[in-house]
């Protein structure tokens, strides 16, 4: 079965700093996607960073960017420049073409100004 | 381009009544999917469709829920009898290719609808 774990119930930064979110995953696949979701205080699903399995290249949007180890099924999401918008719940999630996505359950960021 | 569409945000309902949810998904998009978030928990999947098919109800418990999405109008997710256990937020997605489909397999997220059962 697929499984997301995330190890981190909660993490928390000062502002401005960089601060690392891990994640790991369990799969059989080959092909599969990995994404991270953030959560803010409104409950609304935010789409952070997406990431295809068969590209070598960490995705990066912004201020963020992800480390993927494909072969350590690691997929940890890395906040530069920390802001204060940034607090929110953040979850990982696994798909592929045979599978709907799979969610970690989350990691509370809080920000400290 | 309005985003995915979700109504009620908030729904109070007594034990045994029924819960109907709605959701319109994103212009352009005929995939929808249904998630349900316990408090303190992350989003586990309950059913896929695509218009006027249900693709993969997997996640879906195998009583008292049901969901459809019609040729016209939006995806319900209906809930009978309702019991204390059903209160959480529930989040539709939508896509536009269907899953599976290389490179297009980013769902974006509706509000959710936050049921509560008393």
């Amino acid at each position: 079965a697929q499984t997301v774990t995330q190890s981190q119930p909660e993490m928390s930064v000062q502002e401005a700093e960089t601060v690392t979110l891990s994640c790991t995953y369990d799969t059989s696949e080959s092909d599969y996607y990995l994404f991270w979701y953030k959560q803010p205080p409104s409950r609304q699903m935010i789409l952070v960073i997406r990431q295809e399995a068969y590209k070598q290249q960490n995705a990066t949007e912004n201020r963020f960017s992800v480390n993927f180890q494909k072969a350590a099924k690691s997929f940890s999401l890395k906040i530069s420049d920390s802001q204060l918008g940034d607090a929110a719940m953040y979850f990982c999630a696994y798909r592929s073409a045979a599978h709907d996505m799979r969610f970690g359950a989350g990691t509370r960021l809080t920000v400290k100004p | 381009n309005a985003g995915v569409m979700q109504n009620p945000r908030h729904l109070v309902r007594r034990r045994g009544q029924e819960a109907r949810l709605r959701c319109s998904p994103m212009k352009g998009h005929s995939h929808v999917y249904w998630y349900r978030q316990l408090p303190e928990e992350g989003l586990k999947f309950m059913v896929y469709l695509q218009k006027e098919n249900i693709i993969d109800e997997s996640g879906m418990p195998k009583e008292r829920f049901s969901a459809e999405f019609p040729k016209e109008g939006p995806s319900i997710l209906r809930i009978q009898q309702v019991v204390r256990g059903d209160s959480a937020a529930y989040f539709c997605a939508s896509s536009r290719f269907r899953r599976g489909l290389a490179g297009t397999d980013t769902q974006y997220f509706g509000p959710g609808t936050r049921l509560t059962v008393l």
